[in-house]
């Protein structure tokens, strides 16, 4: 069964300092996918960057970069330069199955960004 | 283009009450899904569906049903309320294959007293 580990309850970075969210999975399928997504104190659910285990580049979107490395089983959101309204809960997640029928969650890293 | 549209947003149940929380999609998606979301937990899968007319479990499906009889609607019903299923619930859809990522609803906040 596929396990998503987010090691980190919280996270504490100032503006314009880069942040790494740490990410451990843990799958038995060799095609498989992994997301983040964003949830400010609003509550919604913003998707911010994937990445399928057999692409040969990390991904990235804009100030988020995702650090895949498949042999450590881990994939570490990175975001540069934070802003203040990075101030949120970070969640890792996978596809629950190759076919990518819905996602398995971690509990979440919640980050603060302060000026 | 709505996207992912959720009713209501808020709910108080009694204890022993039935309710059906609503969620449709206007993209044309295969895949649809539930979970709630508790403090310290993350968000849980609750059940899942592939298409009209077929559903499977996820990580929590007890004291829950759900039924797909359009590609665009995915209610989920809670049978008898227990104060256990004090939650926020969000239900997300996505397009084949799941690397497009997946979209979510807004979310139902439901208290059971």
């Amino acid at each position: 069964a596929q396990k998503i580990t987010q090691t980190q309850p919280g996270m504490f970075v100032q503006e314009k300092e880069a942040v790494t969210l740490d990410c451990t999975y843990d799958t038995s399928d060799p095609s498989y996918g992994l997301f983040w997504y964003k949830q400010p104190s609003s509550g919604e659910m913003i998707f911010l960057i994937y990445q399928g285990s057999y692409d040969q580049q990390n991904a990235t979107e804009g100030r988020y970069s995702l650090n895949f490395q498949k042999a450590r089983k881990s994939a570490n959101l990175v975001i540069s330069a934070s802003q203040l309204g990075d101030s949120a809960m970070y969640f890792c997640a996978m596809k629950k199955t190759q076919a990518g029928t819905a996602l398995i969650f971690g509990k979440g890293t919640t980050l603060s960004v302060s000026s | 283009n709505a996207g992912v549209t959720q009713t209501p947003k808020f709910q108080v149940l009694k204890t022993g009450q039935s309710m059906t929380l609503q969620c449709a999609q206007d993209m044309n998606h295969e895949y649809m899904s539930w979970y709630r979301q508790d403090p310290g937990m993350g968000l849980r899968l609750i059940h899942y569906s592939v298409g009209a007319g077929i559903t499977d479990q996820g990580e929590v499906p007890n004291g829950y049903n759900v039924s797909r009889s359009t590609t665009e609607d995915f209610p989920l019903r809670l049978l008898s309320a227990a104060p256990s299923q004090t939650s926020v619930y969000f239900c997300a859809s996505s397009r084949q294959g799941g690397s497009y990522g997946y979209t979510f609803g807004s979310g139902t906040r439901l208290t059971v007293v």
